[in-house]
């Protein structure tokens, strides 16, 4: 069964860096990019990059490129999202994503990271 | 870069049909057959419900169908259930190399 579990709720302050993480199992996760979508409260989803475990190659969208930082580690099957200076306006829930076929598809989701900053 | 474009609500009652829009340009829905939807329930992680437009994965019901007709594709909902009432997103691959999503549409079920 391919799943992926993400680290925990996360409350931190403006200027703070945070890291947070993505352990996937049941498949074979250097064969498949895993990418980051946010929700930030009351909105909808926006994709905002994928790596590729098995080159570590990284696509990022336009908005997030500059403002995160995608990396793995695939002799844990671990994803990584990393911000070395949070803003408010990062308040969001954060999914990891299992992407197949490129980027044709997610077929599986993370259950969700919930990261708060707040003064 | 902005979202697909899908209405923000649509409604329906249990036993009817409801279609879902979702529009986009020539560099994304209408450039790939690569579309795909997604259904949210309050408080719980996104569900694939269509892939590559109109493709159902194991475990969706039938009820579920996916279209797509120039820079526009559509899901199809019939016989609705109380348990379909839920946000759905549409996604599409782009010329850039990213995934595009669809602003969402709030289905509810009269």
């Amino acid at each position: 069964e391919v799943q992926l579990v993400q680290s925990g709720a996360e409350v931190k302050k403006p200027g703070e860096s945070l890291k947070i993480s993505c352990k996937g199992s049941g498949y074979s996760f250097t064969s498949y990019y895993i990418g980051w979508v946010r929700q930030m409260p009351g909105k909808g989803l926006e994709w905002m990059g994928i790596i590729h475990p098995g080159d570590y190659e990284t696509r990022y969208s336009p908005s997030s490129q500059g403002q995160v930082t995608i990396s793995a580690d695939r002799s844990i099957s671990t994803a990584y999202l990393q911000w070395s200076s949070l803003k408010a306006s990062d308040t969001a829930m954060y999914y990891c994503a299992r992407h197949n076929s490129g980027l044709r598809v997610i077929d599986y989701w993370g259950q969700g990271t919930l990261v708060t900053v707040s003064p | 870069q902005s979202a697909l474009t899908q209405p923000a609500s649509v409604s329906g009652s249990p036993g009817q049909s409801i279609t879902i829009s979702c529009t986009g340009t020539s560099s994304d829905v209408g450039g790939y057959n690569y579309v795909s939807w997604y259904q949210q329930h309050p408080g719980k992680a996104p569900k694939l419900m269509i892939y590559d437009v109109s493709n159902r994965p194991s475990g969706v019901s039938n009820r579920f169908s996916g279209s797509k007709s120039g820079d526009t594709a559509s899901l199809t909902i019939s016989g609705l259930q109380a348990e379909d009432e839920a946000d759905y997103y549409c996604s599409s691959s782009t010329s850039s190399s990213t995934l595009r999503f669809g602003g969402g549409t709030k289905l509810t079920v009269l």
